[in-house]
Protein backbone atom coordinates (compact mmCIF):
# COMPACT_ATOMS: atom_id res chain seq x y z
CA UNK A 1 0.00 0.00 0.00
CA UNK A 2 1.82 3.12 -0.99
CA UNK A 3 -0.67 5.57 0.24
CA UNK A 4 -2.08 6.08 -3.66
CA UNK A 5 -5.16 3.95 -5.14
CA UNK A 6 -6.39 3.70 -8.43
CA UNK A 7 -9.96 2.69 -9.50
CA UNK A 8 -11.05 0.65 -11.36
CA UNK A 9 -7.85 -2.01 -11.29
CA UNK A 10 -9.30 -3.13 -14.75
CA UNK A 11 -11.13 -1.94 -17.26
CA UNK A 12 -12.63 -2.67 -21.13
CA UNK A 13 -14.02 -0.49 -23.03
CA UNK A 14 -15.86 -0.47 -26.26
CA UNK A 15 -14.55 2.55 -28.90
CA UNK A 16 -17.57 4.42 -28.43
CA UNK A 17 -17.76 4.11 -24.73
CA UNK A 18 -17.12 6.98 -22.21
CA UNK A 19 -15.29 6.08 -19.03
CA UNK A 20 -13.23 7.18 -16.34
CA UNK A 21 -10.33 6.25 -14.26
CA UNK A 22 -9.55 7.81 -10.56
CA UNK A 23 -6.64 8.58 -8.68
CA UNK A 24 -7.01 9.18 -4.70
CA UNK A 25 -4.18 9.86 -2.56
CA UNK A 26 -3.68 10.51 0.97
CA UNK A 27 0.11 11.73 1.81
CA UNK A 28 -0.86 15.24 1.72
CA UNK A 29 0.94 15.56 -1.84
CA UNK A 30 0.68 18.72 -4.18
CA UNK A 31 1.83 16.90 -7.61
CA UNK A 32 -0.34 14.12 -9.35
CA UNK A 33 0.92 12.87 -12.49
CA UNK A 34 -0.81 10.42 -15.02
CA UNK A 35 1.67 7.71 -16.66
CA UNK A 36 0.87 5.43 -19.36
CA UNK A 37 3.01 1.89 -19.86
CA UNK A 38 2.24 0.18 -23.21
CA UNK A 39 3.58 -2.83 -24.25
CA UNK A 40 7.44 -2.99 -25.24
CA UNK A 41 7.84 0.65 -23.91
CA UNK A 42 9.29 2.27 -21.23
CA UNK A 43 6.66 4.25 -19.01
CA UNK A 44 6.00 7.51 -20.65
CA UNK A 45 3.60 11.22 -19.08
CA UNK A 46 1.20 12.71 -19.95
CA UNK A 47 -0.20 14.93 -17.67
CA UNK A 48 0.90 17.19 -14.69
CA UNK A 49 -0.81 18.78 -11.96
CA UNK A 50 0.61 20.72 -9.12
CA UNK A 51 -1.40 22.71 -6.71
CA UNK A 52 -4.69 21.32 -8.60
CA UNK A 53 -3.91 23.38 -12.38
CA UNK A 54 -2.43 21.40 -15.37
CA UNK A 55 1.59 22.06 -15.66
CA UNK A 56 2.23 19.58 -18.54
CA UNK A 57 0.58 18.15 -21.28
CA UNK A 58 2.64 15.41 -22.69
CA UNK A 59 0.81 16.20 -26.57
CA UNK A 60 -1.49 13.92 -24.99
CA UNK A 61 -4.40 13.34 -27.93
CA UNK A 62 -7.56 15.56 -26.87
CA UNK A 63 -9.66 11.75 -26.12
CA UNK A 64 -7.40 11.77 -22.91
CA UNK A 65 -9.16 14.38 -20.56
CA UNK A 66 -7.71 14.68 -17.37
CA UNK A 67 -9.46 16.57 -14.19
CA UNK A 68 -7.78 17.72 -10.84
CA UNK A 69 -10.57 18.88 -8.40
CA UNK A 70 -8.22 18.82 -5.30
CA UNK A 71 -5.30 18.10 -4.88
CA UNK A 72 -5.93 14.79 -3.47
CA UNK A 73 -8.13 13.78 -6.03
CA UNK A 74 -7.35 13.21 -10.03
CA UNK A 75 -9.13 11.55 -13.04
CA UNK A 76 -8.81 10.37 -16.55
CA UNK A 77 -11.74 11.06 -18.82
CA UNK A 78 -11.66 8.81 -21.74
CA UNK A 79 -13.86 8.80 -24.74
CA UNK A 80 -13.74 7.37 -28.24
CA UNK A 81 -10.53 5.31 -27.50
CA UNK A 82 -8.57 3.45 -30.13
CA UNK A 83 -7.08 -0.38 -29.75
CA UNK A 84 -3.60 1.11 -29.88
CA UNK A 85 -4.60 3.26 -26.11
CA UNK A 86 -4.84 0.04 -24.52
CA UNK A 87 -2.38 0.21 -21.64
CA UNK A 88 -1.82 0.19 -17.78
CA UNK A 89 -2.25 4.11 -17.04
CA UNK A 90 -0.45 5.02 -13.46
CA UNK A 91 -1.33 7.76 -11.32
CA UNK A 92 1.68 8.82 -8.65
CA UNK A 93 1.85 11.64 -6.72
CA UNK A 94 5.21 13.96 -4.99
CA UNK A 95 5.51 16.33 -2.88
CA UNK A 96 5.49 19.26 -4.97
CA UNK A 97 8.17 20.53 -3.22
CA UNK A 98 10.84 20.10 -6.60
CA UNK A 99 12.53 17.34 -5.22
CA UNK A 100 10.70 14.39 -3.89
CA UNK A 101 10.13 10.37 -4.39
CA UNK A 102 6.91 9.04 -6.18
CA UNK A 103 4.64 7.24 -4.68
CA UNK A 104 2.42 5.26 -7.39
CA UNK A 105 -1.32 3.58 -7.48
CA UNK A 106 -2.01 0.10 -8.09
CA UNK A 107 -2.52 1.12 -11.77
CA UNK A 108 -5.79 0.46 -14.53
CA UNK A 109 -5.24 -1.79 -16.97
CA UNK A 110 -7.39 -0.77 -19.95
CA UNK A 111 -8.36 -2.76 -22.88
CA UNK A 112 -10.11 -1.08 -25.42
CA UNK A 113 -12.26 -3.06 -28.07
CA UNK B 1 18.46 6.76 -28.48
CA UNK B 2 16.34 6.74 -24.96
CA UNK B 3 17.17 9.56 -22.28
CA UNK B 4 17.92 6.38 -20.56
CA UNK B 5 19.29 3.62 -20.85
CA UNK B 6 19.11 0.22 -19.05
CA UNK B 7 20.69 -3.02 -18.73
CA UNK B 8 20.70 -5.66 -19.23
CA UNK B 9 16.63 -6.48 -20.57
CA UNK B 10 16.16 -9.36 -19.12
CA UNK B 11 18.45 -10.94 -16.42
CA UNK B 12 17.87 -14.67 -14.73
CA UNK B 13 20.06 -15.61 -12.01
CA UNK B 14 20.48 -18.45 -9.32
CA UNK B 15 18.88 -17.74 -5.94
CA UNK B 16 22.09 -16.53 -3.63
CA UNK B 17 23.65 -14.74 -6.56
CA UNK B 18 24.71 -11.22 -6.80
CA UNK B 19 23.33 -8.58 -8.81
CA UNK B 20 23.79 -5.68 -10.74
CA UNK B 21 21.93 -3.30 -13.02
CA UNK B 22 23.04 -0.53 -15.12
CA UNK B 23 21.41 2.64 -15.87
CA UNK B 24 23.07 5.76 -17.96
CA UNK B 25 21.37 8.78 -18.72
CA UNK B 26 21.82 11.58 -21.19
CA UNK B 27 20.36 14.56 -19.11
CA UNK B 28 20.92 16.93 -16.63
CA UNK B 29 19.54 15.82 -13.69
CA UNK B 30 18.08 16.40 -10.12
CA UNK B 31 17.83 12.87 -9.11
CA UNK B 32 17.50 9.75 -10.11
CA UNK B 33 15.38 6.62 -9.01
CA UNK B 34 15.02 3.00 -8.65
CA UNK B 35 11.79 1.54 -8.81
CA UNK B 36 10.15 -2.21 -8.81
CA UNK B 37 7.53 -3.43 -10.47
CA UNK B 38 5.90 -6.17 -9.22
CA UNK B 39 3.54 -8.69 -11.78
CA UNK B 40 0.03 -6.64 -11.77
CA UNK B 41 1.71 -3.15 -12.50
CA UNK B 42 2.29 -1.84 -9.23
CA UNK B 43 5.19 0.54 -8.83
CA UNK B 44 7.37 0.82 -5.86
CA UNK B 45 9.87 3.56 -4.96
CA UNK B 46 13.40 1.66 -3.96
CA UNK B 47 15.49 4.55 -4.05
CA UNK B 48 15.97 8.50 -5.03
CA UNK B 49 19.71 9.34 -5.21
CA UNK B 50 21.06 12.64 -6.24
CA UNK B 51 24.68 11.57 -5.17
CA UNK B 52 26.75 8.61 -3.55
CA UNK B 53 25.13 5.71 -2.46
CA UNK B 54 22.65 4.39 -0.58
CA UNK B 55 21.51 0.94 1.42
CA UNK B 56 18.46 -0.22 1.89
CA UNK B 57 18.96 -4.11 3.35
CA UNK B 58 19.54 -6.03 1.17
CA UNK B 59 19.54 -3.56 -1.79
CA UNK B 60 22.16 -0.85 -2.68
CA UNK B 61 22.20 1.80 -5.35
CA UNK B 62 25.38 3.90 -6.35
CA UNK B 63 25.26 6.85 -8.56
CA UNK B 64 28.03 8.63 -10.43
CA UNK B 65 27.25 11.99 -11.48
CA UNK B 66 30.03 13.04 -13.78
CA UNK B 67 29.90 9.67 -15.68
CA UNK B 68 25.66 9.81 -15.67
CA UNK B 69 25.72 6.34 -14.77
CA UNK B 70 24.08 4.17 -11.52
CA UNK B 71 24.08 1.10 -10.81
CA UNK B 72 21.34 -1.07 -8.61
CA UNK B 73 22.75 -3.84 -6.72
CA UNK B 74 21.22 -7.12 -5.00
CA UNK B 75 23.17 -9.06 -2.58
CA UNK B 76 21.91 -12.68 -1.59
CA UNK B 77 19.40 -12.72 -3.75
CA UNK B 78 15.85 -14.44 -3.10
CA UNK B 79 13.03 -15.74 -5.84
CA UNK B 80 10.91 -12.70 -4.29
CA UNK B 81 13.51 -10.06 -5.79
CA UNK B 82 11.99 -11.44 -9.18
CA UNK B 83 10.39 -8.11 -10.49
CA UNK B 84 11.23 -5.55 -13.19
CA UNK B 85 13.56 -3.14 -11.88
CA UNK B 86 13.25 0.22 -13.63
CA UNK B 87 15.51 3.55 -13.42
CA UNK B 88 13.86 6.71 -13.98
CA UNK B 89 15.40 10.56 -13.68
CA UNK B 90 14.11 13.96 -12.43
CA UNK B 91 15.22 16.09 -15.26
CA UNK B 92 15.73 19.58 -12.76
CA UNK B 93 15.33 20.93 -9.62
CA UNK B 94 11.86 22.08 -9.25
CA UNK B 95 10.40 19.47 -11.68
CA UNK B 96 9.66 15.89 -10.12
CA UNK B 97 8.41 14.34 -13.11
CA UNK B 98 9.64 11.26 -14.16
CA UNK B 99 11.40 10.28 -17.41
CA UNK B 100 11.74 6.09 -17.34
CA UNK B 101 14.10 3.44 -18.80
CA UNK B 102 12.84 0.64 -20.13
CA UNK B 103 13.16 -1.82 -17.26
CA UNK B 104 15.06 -4.94 -16.40
CA UNK B 105 13.12 -7.67 -16.11
CA UNK B 106 15.01 -10.17 -13.14
CA UNK B 107 14.02 -13.58 -12.81
CA UNK B 108 15.74 -15.32 -9.50
CA UNK B 109 15.57 -19.52 -9.55
CA UNK B 110 15.58 -21.21 -6.53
Amino acid sequence: ETGVTQTPRHLVMGMTNKKSLKCEQHLGHNAMYWYKQSAKKPLELMFVYNFKEQTENNSVPSRFSPECPNSSHLFLHLHTLQPEDSALYLCASTTGTGFSEAFFGQGTRLTVV
Amino acid sequence: KNEVEQSPQNLTAQEGEFITINCSYSVGISALHWLQQHPGGGIVSLFMLSSGKKKHGRLIATINIQEKHSSLHITASHPRDSAVYICAVSPNFGNEKLTFGTGTRLTIIP
